[in-house]
């Protein structure tokens, strides 16, 4: 079957740096997506990985090892507002997203 | 920019009662998505559309049809709503693009109860 492994909560402090892991087992593999869903709202695209390595976006940066099946996603300098879930996402051999449950991210000042 | 617009954003139905959910999209996107997202679980693909006219099952499709009679409109139907079928939906729409990177735009949800 496929399957991806997110923390279900984690907590850090206003300023700090924060990593959010993600394994993955699935048929085929073409990229790996990061997304942020706030409370009540939808999700939102924060990365794209399909090579090895580390992309970084400002204050975000999502690293992949297809070797390993394993990526993470860093949140540096974090602010309140980081506070949400952080979803990840497996595109299989069909091209089909499959989803991991989320990582919810409490940030306390 | 709308981007993708889902109507309506809450609805209680009673069990055995049908609905359709409606999903609109302006960005000319070719795929259209629903998906489910239940507490503690990954967001599960019910039907998805790779053009107009065209649809395919996703993971949990049982219980729900769907329509792509136009390219921007994507519509998802429940024709005898169980409990089970309680959930936050969302539609998605995406292109296609270099390298497959494209990632897949979210409406804000549909929240719905039934009983």
């Amino acid at each position: 079957g496929q399957n991806i492994d997110q923390p279900t909560e984690m907590t850090a402090t206003e300023g700090a740096i924060v990593q959010i892991n993600c394994t993955y087992q699935t048929s085929g593999f073409n990229g790996l997506f990061w997304y942020q869903q706030h409370a009540g709202e939808a999700p939102t695209f924060l990365s794209y990985n399909v090579l090895d390595g580390l992309e970084e976006k400002g204050r975000f940066s999502s690293f992949l090892s297809r070797s390993k099946g394993y990526s993470y996603l860093l949140l540096k300098e974090l602010q309140m507002k980081d506070s949400a879930s952080y979803l990840c996402a497996v595109r299989d051999s069909n091209y089909q997203l499959i989803w991991g449950a989320g990582t919810k991210l409490i940030i306390k000042p | 920019n709308a981007g993708v617009t889902q109507t309506p954003k809450f609805r209680v139905l009673k069990t055995g009662q049908s609905m359709t959910l409606l999903c609109a999209q302006d960005m000319n996107h070719e795929y259209m998505y629903w998906y489910r997202q239940d507490p503690g679980m990954g967001l599960r693909l019910i039907h998805y559309s790779v053009g107009e006219g065209t649809t395919a099952k996703g993971e949990v499709p049982d219980g729900y049809n769907v329509s792509r009679l136009k390219k921007q409109n994507f519509l998802l139907g429940l024709e005898s709503a169980a409990p089970s079928q309680t959930s936050v939906y969302f539609c998605a729409s995406s292109t296609l693009g270099e390298e497959g990177r494209q990632p897949q735009h979210f409406g804000d949800g549909t929240r719905l109860s039934i009983l």
